[in-house]
């Protein structure tokens, strides 16, 4: 079964700093670019980071750039984003997101998703 | 303001079809292929829905169907069922940010 499970949500005050992992199972891992996508509550989707399967080209949303940093270990099957000088507009759930291939930029699996509050 | 634009919401009866339109510019889906579309019940991630313009993943229902003209995609969605009602979102991608944009979503009732 295609799997991906996100961990490391949670609450954390402005300008601090907070890291998500997303555990891959089910496929392989190796051969697809990944993404996150947040969805703020109520609100509609953002795509803000993607990275190519051997993690050799990594993109960003301008509204994150500078400030989070994607990365994956294809050995251990985990994506990952570090997020820096959060902010409250930050407070989101984020999906961690298979593509269907590398760079089609059609998003075929989704994770449960875990939420991220930035608040004081 | 999202980078695509789609009407806040739709709505039809069972049994109708019904179309989403999500518009944007030369740099994303009037320059690009990469167009989809999502599904998303509340409390729950999207699903995917089409992708590349037209192509459904298996297990989407071929009441769902995709196509594009100029800078506009659209969402066809035939033979209404009460299950249908969710918010739809389309994405495309954008040549100048090198990156995906959605559209604002759309809320389909389904009366």
């Amino acid at each position: 079964e295609v799997q991906l499970v996100e961990s490391g949500g949670g609450l954390v005050q402005p300008g601090g700093s907070l890291g998500l992992s997303c555990s891959a199972s089910g496929f392989t891992f190796s051969s697809y670019a990944m993404h996150w996508v947040r969805q703020a509550p109520g609100k509609g989707l953002e795509c803000l980071s993607s990275i190519s399967s051997d993690g050799g080209s990594t993109y960003y949303a301008d509204s994150v750039k500078g400030r989070f940093t994607i990365s994956r270990d294809n050995s251990k099957n985990t994506l990952y984003l570090q997020m820096n000088s959060l902010r409250a507009e930050d407070t989101a759930v984020y999906y961690c997101v298979k593509d269907y291939g590398n760079y089609v930029w059609a998003f075929d699996m989704w994770g449960q998703g875990t939420m991220v509050t930035v608040s004081s | 303001q999202s980078a695509l634009t789609q009407p806040a919401s739709v709505s039809g009866s069972p049994g109708q079809s019904i179309t989403i339109s999500c518009t944007g510019t030369s740099s994303d889906i009037g320059g690009s292929n990469y167009v989809s579309w999502y599904q998303q019940h509340p409390g729950k991630a999207p699903k995917l829905m089409i992708y590349v313009v037209s192509n459904r993943p298996s297990g989407v229902s071929n009441r769902f169907s995709g196509s594009k003209s100029g800078n506009t995609a659209s969402l066809t969605i035939s033979g209404l069922q009460a299950e249908d009602e969710a918010d739809y979102y389309c994405s495309s991608y954008r040549s100048s940010s090198t990156h995906v944009v959605f559209g604002g979503g759309t809320k389909l009732t389904v009366l």
